[in-house]
């Protein structure tokens, strides 16, 4: 079946550096990729929305300066937190969408902590 | 605009009693209804998608879940439930073109052993 790869699981950094999490289709091409966002015992929240060769298509109240989403082929999307702050800390989680298929298929998230 | 309900934050139930979780979605056309599960730390795993045809929709794990249009619902069911079941449940709606994808606030299983 279709698998996403999310790296890194996890990730400590420090405030004021810049972070960048992968998001890889590995056995099928997605024409469009999602980022979300989990709050502790929080559903998912939907950050920002990609297509390939396009930018990225940002939720109301989501910073598009601060999360920089670039989908450069097929198979990679990429979401940087820039400057992060310990409010950035969270679960990030991306998601594939199959050309051929209208299914979704998950990464395993990243948990960010920025101390 | 659109919206996904899930009426209870927590659900207790003993292993091999029957579950139902409950989903109500709010959406101006043929919504395209998911449910998710999500282990503690981990990203999440498709259970079943409804897009069109029979309304009663079977999934992997034994679940399954039933579009009624009537009631805006989607619950999902099992007959048996297993202690390995317990993990976080989401229910997601997406659009026909799937430029939009939204998920519930999520039901959290407990087993009874």
């Amino acid at each position: 079946g279709a698998v996403v790869s999310q790296h890194p699981s996890r990730v400590i950094c420090k405030s004021g550096t810049s972070v960048k999490i992968e998001c890889r289709s590995l056995d099928f091409q997605a024409t469009t990729m999602f980022w979300y966002r989990q709050f502790p015992k929080k559903s998912l929240m939907l950050m920002a929305t990609s297509n390939e060769g396009s930018k990225a298509t940002y939720e109301q109240g989501v910073e598009k300066d601060k999360f920089l989403i670039n989908h450069a082929s097929l198979t990679l999307s990429t979401l940087t937190v820039t400057s992060a702050h310990p409010e950035d800390s969270s679960f990030y989680i991306c998601s594939a969408r199959e050309r051929t298929d209208y299914g979704y298929t998950f990464g395993s998230g990243t948990r960010l902590t920025v101390v | 605009a659109q919206s996904v309900t899930q009426p209870d934050i927590h659900i207790t139930v003993s292993e091999g009693a029957s579950l139902e979780l409950r989903c109500n979605y709010s959406y101006g056309a043929t919504p395209y209804l998911f449910w998710y599960v999500q282990s503690p730390g981990q990203g999440l795993q498709l259970l079943l998608k409804y897009f069109s045809g029979d309304t009663l929709v079977q999934g992997i794990k034994g679940f399954e879940a039933e579009f009624k249009r009537s009631q805006s619902s989607f619950n999902l069911r099992k007959p048996s439930v297993h202690w390995s079941d317990a993990a976080e449940y989401f229910c997601a709606v997406g659009d026909y073109n799937f430029n939009k994808f939204y998920f519930g606030s999520g039901t959290k299983l407990n087993v009874k052993p």
